[in-house]
């Protein structure tokens, strides 16, 4: 495996599940990111980890729940989504936070 | 509030019809403003990092400009593979050096 991978690719959950998005990087860097797309908006930044600490958390609901084990490990736990939720989750990895970063393929995550 | 806006939203070109993408942005002690492409259903894909006025990066048919108040993306001949949505974003010092993007060009080349 080579650069940024997320699992799943697509998801569909319903508003009382609890699911996991996995993200893995394989460049050896040490911050960690998840942003949100949603048609027709700027991508949005969620959560920032820098050597496994969390060091931005930009006013997101508590119904997501960041993890980082690790420097090349980022979860995203989902519980009690709402239908505006859906979207495409995108994890993204840098060197540092002040370096270029490289973005997953993304799960593409629907709330029914 | 930093503010990046990127025109147009939407851009069909002829194949090798050469163009320009603008992404201009409001932001207090810009570190750098990052150029990324996006096809659909993937993550983006980094094309350039920008750090200051008058910086130019190019890569094959792409060139990256910057000023003080915008950036350019210029496309010269373009092919249909160069379809696809293309995002700019900067980083700015006083905002934890977080990337604030765009809303993104669809650029769309015909054969």
């Amino acid at each position: 495996e080579t650069g940024v991978t997320q699992t799943p690719r697509h998801l569909v959950m319903g508003m009382t599940n609890k699911k996991s998005l996995k993200c893995e990087q394989h460049l050896g860097h040490n911050a960690m990111y998840w942003y949100k797309q949603s048609a027709k908006k700027p991508l949005e930044l969620m959560f920032v980890y820098s050597l496994e600490e969390r060091v931005e958390n930009n006013s997101v609901p508590s119904r997501f729940s960041p993890e980082c084990p690790n420097s090349s490990h980022l979860f995203l736990h989902l519980h009690t989504l709402q239908p505006e939720d859906s979207a495409l989750y995108l994890c993204a990895s840098s060197q540092d936070i002040t370096y270029e970063q490289y973005f997953g393929p993304g799960t593409r995550l629907t709330v029914t | 509030e930093d503010q990046v806006t990127q025109s147009p939203e939407a851009l069909r070109l002829q194949e090798g019809e050469s163009s320009s993408l603008n992404c201009s942005y409001t932001v207090s002690g810009l570190r750098g403003l990052f150029w990324y492409r996006q096809d659909p259903g993937k993550g983006p894909e980094f094309l350039f990092t920008l750090y200051s006025a008058g910086e130019e990066k190019e890569k094959e048919r792409l060139k990256a400009t910057l000023t003080k108040k915008e950036s350019f993306l210029h496309i010269t001949a373009p092919k249909p593979e160069d379809s696809a949505t293309y995002l700019c974003a900067v980083q700015a010092s006083e905002a934890g050096n977080m990337l604030t993007f765009g809303g993104g060009t669809r650029l769309m080349v015909k054969p």
